[in-house]
């Protein structure tokens, strides 16, 4: 079946460090990979996605690339703020049915002091 | 544009209570629509999701039963609480025939906690 397996963390970095949090995946097929966000006491945002092999996404100063020959989706951004303390999950969509289910990471608490 | 909505945002109910969470969608129609619980602030287990009115999946055997009464409300319900039932409580929604390829969107979450 399909697997996600991410950086168990908890991550804890200074500002303006780099962030790097490792995700790796087991799925059939081709499947759709996304990094969501959770802020405490919040619900799941969205913060990219990649459809297909060697597509990047990016948003908010993070990237991630999807790595069909090392079935990779790793998280990075360059230099990390305060406010990205939050926690992080990769996440993978694949299966062959129309209701779109997700396979979810266990997800990477992450922490920046300042 | 899409919002999703969730209330209570918080919900303190005694063992053997019922149980009822509601999710709103609003600015798209026939959505895919998912419930999950996650524990402790970290995993997601799905527990039921719904491709339209009275279509009822249910991941895993559990305590807790979804309906879909209209398009864009999703209800979760329970006839009597267990400790077991804490947690965080969050509705999502896909475009509906987006398979796998399109992304789901939460809503704000319901904080349940039994006593």
């Amino acid at each position: 079946g399909n697997s996600v397996t991410q950086m168990e963390g908890p991550v804890t970095l200074s500002e303006e460090a780099f962030l790097t949090i490792n995700c790796t995946y087991t799925a059939t097929g081709y499947p759709s990979l996304f990094w969501y966000v959770q802020y405490p006491g919040e619900g799941l945002q969205l913060l990219l996605k990649a459809t297909k092999a060697d597509d990047k996404g990016s948003n908010k100063g993070f990237e991630a690339t999807y790595r069909k020959e090392t079935t990779s989706f790793h998280l990075e951004k360059g230099s990390v703020q305060v406010s990205d303390s939050a926690v992080y999950f990769c996440v993978l969509g694949a299966g062959g049915t129309s209701y779109g289910k997700l396979t979810f990471g266990q997800g990477t608490i992450l922490t920046v002091h300042p | 544009s899409q919002t999703i909505h969730q209330w209570p945002a918080t919900l303190v109910q005694p063992v053997g209570s019922p149980l009822s969470l509601e999710c709103t969608v609003e600015g798209t129609s026939n959505p895919n629509l998912y419930w999950y619980r996650q524990a402790a602030g970290r995993g997601l287990q799905l527990l039921f999701y719904s491709v339209g009115i009275g279509q009822i999946s249910s991941e895993v055997p559990q305590n807790l039963s979804a309906s879909r009464p209209q398009d864009r409300q999703f209800i979760l319900s329970s006839k009597k609480l267990l400790l077991s039932d804490s947690g965080f409580y969050l509705c999502a929604w896909s475009a509906l025939g987006s398979g796998f390829y399109n992304e789901q969107f939460f809503g704000p979450g319901t904080r349940l906690t039994v006593l």
